[in-house]
């Protein structure tokens, strides 16, 4: 058990689909994240949730909407993207406050996206 | 903003032999933290190791060691006594020392394969 779940593991959809990504922690964790992984490309940060506020939205198409109702729970609303929007998707969470030191990233195992 | 830069896009060892991955970064700043990341097969991105800049002591686990050298701003990985399980995508990444969030910048990426 990773800590970090992603539901769906493979996610096909076409270009007018709606659809969302689903990340959970029971880590006790109160930063939330969401990183596109690209063939031969650095990992990119979309959007970082700390303490349930958005405080970080890398200029992110408005393609993708990310919701975090809670601490523990961090979605990614998808709709109308393009083939290259096609990725995996990982989530990770971690503890932040200065007591934690270097604040460590947790990762799940990632949604892989196929849009047509 | 900061980058980090890994050169070797694939690397290859022998069972029981020593490999160096490499990885550089730039940023103006005196304090942050580098990590190596790991990710196998199953997606899941894995802490390998990681270094607080202002510890001149290498940072050490078990078979897997860093060779930080803060001027030069490298930060190498070896990995003593390969395992077939090290094979792997092996990312360097890096972090501010401060912020609200654990926001890592990441290189793309080095696969690491481990021959018998």
């Amino acid at each position: 058990e990773t800590g970090v779940t992603q539901t769906p593991r493979h996610l096909v959809m076409g270009m007018t689909n709606k659809k969302s990504l689903k990340c959970e922690q029971h880590l006790g964790h109160n930063a939330m994240y969401w990183y596109k992984q690209s063939a031969k490309k650095p990992l990119e940060l979309m959007f970082v949730y700390s303490l349930e506020e958005r405080v970080e939205n890398n200029s992110v198409p408005s393609r993708f909407s990310p919701e975090c109702p809670n601490s523990s729970h961090l979605f990614l609303h998808l709709h109308t993207l393009q083939p290259e929007d096609s990725a995996l998707y990982l989530c990770a969470s971690s503890k932040q406050g200065a007591l934690y030191g270097a604040n460590v990233l947790t990762f799940g195992a990632g949604s892989r996206l196929t849009v047509l | 903003a900061q980058t980090v830069t890994q050169s070797q896009p694939e690397m290859s060892v022998q069972e029981a032999e020593t490999v160096t991955l490499s990885c550089t970064y730039d940023t103006s700043e005196s304090d942050y933290y580098l990590f190596w990341y790991k990710q196998p097969p199953s997606r899941q991105m894995i802490l390998v190791i990681r270094q607080e800049a202002y510890k001149q002591q290498n940072a050490t686990e078990n078979r897997f060691s860093v060779n930080f050298q803060k001027a030069a701003k490298s930060f190498s990985l070896k990995i003593s006594d390969s395992q077939l399980g090290d094979a792997a995508m092996y990312f360097c990444a890096y972090r501010r020392y401060t912020g609200t969030a654990s926001k890592l910048t990441f290189g793309t990426g080095t696969r690491l394969q481990v021959t018998l």
